[in-house]
């Protein structure tokens, strides 16, 4: 079935920067993209991006741009999301998701079971 | 900047039909998406391209558009059925949710 299997929490100091994993199987790979939403401590979900698992294209949330990377790995069908200069308020549920979209759609079909990242000193 | 507004909660009691509503002045030209989201858990979809259904997902969930407005309908509302659900929808530089709505089963 498709799976997809995120990296364990992680603990990091402000300033810091973390790479969350995401591991796909079940599927082929590069015929979907992967998109990363983060869900901050009782608040809803924000969308951080997206990246074609096929050529490698990004886009980024605008608040995001200059902080945030997001990298796939075909060869091990892994996606990687990483956020540099971490903050407090960057303390969240971190989720992969496989996208689903085309010219007149975008959505998220299958989601990983989240990462937690805390920025604390 | 564009937004999708949803209602902070919603409350029916079982075997009622309950009805979350999502606005956003862009939805008359885009498609919204649903998903439900339980303590703990990540989200799962349950309503694509306004109305459509995944497999696996109970009939009792539908999903209807009417100008800038879009409506989860659960129909026969179970306790299972209580939890957060957000809509999705694009943007013009990517895709956006809205706010959440808390389902409560009475």
């Amino acid at each position: 079935q498709v799976q997809l299997v995120q990296s364990g929490a992680e603990v990091k100091k402000p300033g810091a920067s973390v790479k969350v994993s995401c591991k796909a199987s079940g599927y082929t790979f590069t015929s979907y993209g992967i998109s990363w939403v983060r869900q901050a401590p009782g608040q809803g979900l924000e969308w951080m991006g997206w990246i074609s698992a096929y050529n490698g294209n990004t886009n980024y949330a605008q608040k995001l741009q200059g902080r945030v990377t997001m990298t796939t790995d075909t060869s091990t069908s892994t996606a990687y999301m990483e956020l540099r200069s971490l903050r407090s308020d960057d303390t969240a549920v971190y989720y992969c998701a496989r996208l689903c979209s085309g010219e007149y759609y975008y959505y998220m079909d299958v989601w990983g079971k989240g990462t937690t990242v805390t920025v604390s000193s | 900047s564009y937004e999708l507004t949803q209602p902070p909660s919603v409350s029916v009691s079982p075997g009622q039909t309950a009805r979350i509503t999502c606005s956003g002045d862009a939805l008359p030209k885009q498609y919204a998406y649903w998903y439900q989201q339980k303590p703990g858990q990540a989200p799962v979809l349950v309503i694509y391209k306004d109305s459509e259904r995944p497999s696996g997902i109970p009939e009792r969930f539908s999903g209807s558009s009417s100008g800038t407005t879009v409506t989860l309908t659960i129909s026969g509302v179970q306790a299972e059925d209580e939890a957060d659900y957000y809509c999705q929808s694009a943007d013009s530089s990517g895709t956006l949710f809205g706010g959440g709505t808390k389902l409560t089963v009475l």
